[in-house]
């Protein structure tokens, strides 16, 4: 497609379920980013890819979440035993370029609600 | 550390007015600049960004902004709000976070409103 494509778009998930939500980047972009992004917040930056490399996970907030790439292109954000506070949009992003300069696309986001 | 603070929680204008939203960064060099849009249930849409050169950018909907070194902002205009306006603005920088890696910080959002 022509855009960052995210799926599902929408998640109810109990509290201790395992999730996994899906990013399709757009086609040929090298850089890769997830956020979460709370209600009433500004997205906070999780972690970064370059093709397949998993650069930067910093962002991670605990080490139920997971985050791959293996082959360079579409990417998925693995929570483990979600909580409440895991309640969040998670956007996906993506970028022709290697390093800053570039412009970075956004998808829709992953509406996730764990209840 | 790096930041990007946006001092206007909410902003409310008439249609028709001019609009004016600030950003200020905070980061030892010159980071590059976005202003991203985001109307309710969805995504973030570009709005214009500033690498470097002319410090007056043009964007998309009528949309500009001025990046201004000796004050650390790159606030955001309209001459004239349309009610198709009102949504989530949200400032953004991007520069290297090591490693190779580089990300988009983004300020906590200005929520516009616009009164018909």
């Amino acid at each position: 497609g022509a855009g960052v494509s995210q799926s599902p778009r929408y998640k109810v998930a109990k509290r201790g379920q395992d999730v996994a939500l899906r990013c399709d980047p757009i086609s040929g972009h090298v850089s890769l980013f997830w956020y979460q992004q709370a209600l009433g917040q500004g997205p906070e930056f999780l972690t970064y890819f370059q093709n397949e490399a998993q650069l930067d996970k910093s962002g991670l907030p605990s080490d139920r979440f997971f985050a791959e790439r293996p082959e360079g292109s579409v990417s998925t954000l693995k929570i483990q035993r979600t909580q409440q506070e895991d309640s969040a949009v998670y956007l996906c992003a993506s970028s022709l370029a290697r390093a800053p300069g570039g412009t970075i696309y956004f998808g829709e986001g992953s509406w996730l609600t764990v209840v | 550390a790096q930041s990007v603070t946006q001092p206007d929680i909410h902003i409310t204008v008439s249609e028709g007015a001019s609009l004016e939203l600030r950003c200020n960064y905070s980061y030892g060099a010159t980071p590059y600049l976005f202003w991203y849009v985001q109307s309710p249930g969805q995504g973030l849409q570009l709005l214009l960004k500033y690498f470097s050169g002319d410090t007056l950018v043009q964007g998309i909907k009528g949309f500009e902004a001025e990046f201004k070194r000796s004050q650390s902002s790159f606030n955001l205009r309209k001459p004239s709000v349309h009610w198709s306006d009102a949504a989530e603005y949200f400032c953004a920088a991007v520069a290297y976070s090591g490693a190779g890696s580089y990300q988009l910080t983004f300020g906590k959002g200005t929520k516009l409103s616009v009164i018909p």
